[in-house]
C-alpha cells in the first residue's frame, strides 16, 4: 500500500531554521514533491527530488533518502509569510501503472515573531 | 500565463442536489487531474485525463461522480445526487506530462453538503 507521514503542525521563531520530516513507503516510487498551501490558496510547487540528496533553492532546500523511504524540507530564515501548510507528495506509478500524487496529510508550521 | 482556475470557489448544496464543478487548466497542458480533501484528511487522487482522455479514474469514490473533458480542455466533475460525505475541498492540477514535475494547482472548489 502507500504511506506517507508527516508531522501535523511544527512551531518556529521567525529568523530560525525548521526541517519538516517525511517518510513513505510506495512500490512504484517515482520522485517527491514539497507544496507549500496557504489557507484557501493552491497548493504551489517547492521542490523536486526524484535522486538521493540534497537540492536547494534560495531559502529552502529538500533533501531525499530513497534506501530509508525518507525527505525533509529545510526553510531557513524563517519570515512570517512562511506560516502555511507543508506538503509531502509522491509521485506513485504502482497499482494502475499511471503516475499520480499521493499527499501526506501536511504539516502546518506557525512562524512567530 | 494564466493559472489553473477553478469555478465555483465555494458551493453548499442539500443533500440530493447535483453540483458541477469546472476547471480550467493551463493552455497547452494534456494531463489534468481531480484530487480531493476531505477535512482533516490528506489530498487524495480521483482521476487523471491526457487530452480528452481518462487515463486512471481508480480514484473515484462511487459512480455518483462523474467527470468529463470534452474537446480536451476545461473539464467538469458532476456529483449527482450529492452526500454529505462528498463535503471537501475539490482541486484539480494541470501538468505537460512525461516526468515533467510542473504540476500546477488550482485554488480548489469547496463544496459542502448539508
Amino acid at each position: 500500500g502507500q504511506n506517507i507521514d508527516q508531522p501535523t503542525e511544527m512551531t518556529a521563531t521567525e529568523g530560525a531554521i525548521v526541517q519538516i520530516n517525511c517518510t513513505y513507503q510506495t512500490s512504484g516510487f517515482n520522485g517527491l514533491f514539497w507544496y507549500q498551501q496557504h489557507a484557501g490558496e493552491a497548493p504551489t510547487f517547492l521542490s523536486y527530488n526524484v535522486l538521493d540528496g540534497l537540492e536547494e533553492k534560495g531559502r529552502f532546500s529538500s533533501f531525499l533518502s530513497r534506501s530509508k523511504g525518507y525527505s525533509y524540507l529545510l526553510l531557513k530564515e524563517l519570515q512570517m509569510k512562511d506560516s502555511a501548510s507543508y506538503l509531502c507528495a509522491v509521485r506513485d506509478r504502482s497499482g494502475t501503472g499511471f503516475q499520480k500524487l499521493v499527499f501526506g496529510t501536511g504539516t502546518r508550521l506557525l512562524v512567530s515573531p | 500565463e494564466a493559472g489553473v482556475t477553478q469555478f465555483p470557489s465555494h458551493s453548499v448544496i442539500e443533500k440530493g442536489q447535483t453540483v458541477t464543478l469546472r476547471c480550467d487548466p493551463i493552455s497547452g497542458h494534456d494531463n489534468l487531474y481531480w484530487y480531493r480533501r476531505v477535512m482533516g484528511k490528506e489530498i487524495k487522487f480521483l482521476l487523471h485525463f491526457v487530452k480528452e482522455s481518462k487515463q486512471d479514474e481508480s480514484g473515484m469514490p462511487n459512480n455518483r461522480f462523474l467527470a468529463e473533458r470534452t474537446g480536451g480542455t476545461y473539464s467538469t466533475l458532476k456529483v449527482q445526487p450529492a452526500e454529505l460525505e462528498d463535503s471537501g475541498v475539490y482541486f484539480c492540477a494541470s501538468s505537460l506530462g512525461g516526468q515533467d514535475y510542473g504540476y500546477t494547482f488550482g485554488s480548489g472548489t469547496r463544496l459542502t453538503v448539508v
